[in-house]
């Protein structure tokens, strides 16, 4: 079955830096597009990044970019989502997920969410 | 820079009828932008409800729908039950993979 663990969470000092994997299980990694999503405590959802299925492309929310890389490893079957100059503002979970095969044709949604990881930036 | 609306709450009876929508404060939504819904309760993580408008993902319930209603996206629970209490979110697709998420909507079964 699929899974997505997500790792590398925890608390940092603002300014620092982090680095979160997401550890992909359960189906052919290197053909899915894959997703960080974080959300705030007490808050709602936002999309951050998106890695294309051969990670020839990536997007970033505008929130992120410029401080934020998205990479992948498909012989480790892992996502990577480096956070640089951490701000007080970035205290959230951090989701992975995944979308559908590129080869299917489905596109724009996400179908599997890992658990998610918690970083405290603190000031 | 888009902005995706959603009620902030909303109350149902036990076996009523509820629709959320999701609009753009620019615009309309129409299914080109390929609407998807979420739903999350307190501690979980997301779970995909509805893609592609109306499309059901694997193991939703049918008391789940989505549509167009006018200018927005539409989901629908038809009967609703106490474990649909939780919290929902629309997507929006940007294309290249970008999706936009709305605030969420806080449904609440009594």
């Amino acid at each position: 079955q699929v899974q997505l663990v997500e790792s590398g969470g925890g608390v940092v000092q603002a300014g620092r830096s982090l680095r979160l994997s997401c550890a992909a299980s359960g189906f052919t990694f290197s053909t899915h597009g894959m997703h960080w999503v974080r959300q705030a405590p007490g808050k709602g959802l936002e999309w951050l990044a998106v890695i294309w299925y051969d990670g020839s492309y990536k997007y970033y929310a505008d929130s992120v970019k410029g401080r934020f890389t998205i990479s992948r490893d498909s012989s480790k079957n892992t996502l990577y989502l480096q956070m640089n100059s951490l701000r007080a503002e970035d205290t959230a979970v951090y989701y992975c997920a995944r979308e559908p095969d590129f080869w299917s044709g489905q596109r724009g949604y996400l179908d599997y969410w890992g658990q998610g990881t918690l970083v405290t930036v603190s000031s | 820079q888009t902005v995706v609306t959603q009620e902030p709450s909303f109350s149902v009876s036990p076996g009523g009828t509820v629709t959320l929508t999701c609009g753009l404060t620019s615009g309309s939504v129409s299914s080109s932008y390929y609407p998807s819904w979420y739903q999350q309760t307190p501690g979980q993580a997301p779970r995909t409800l509805i893609y592609n408008t109306n499309t059901r993902s694997s193991g939703v319930p049918d008391r789940f729908s989505g549509s167009i209603l006018g200018n927005k996206a539409a989901l629908t629970i038809t009967g609703a039950q106490a474990d649909d209490e939780s919290d929902y979110y629309c997507a929006l697709y940007m294309g290249s993979g970008i999706n936009v998420f709305g605030v969420g909507t806080k449904v609440t079964v009594l």
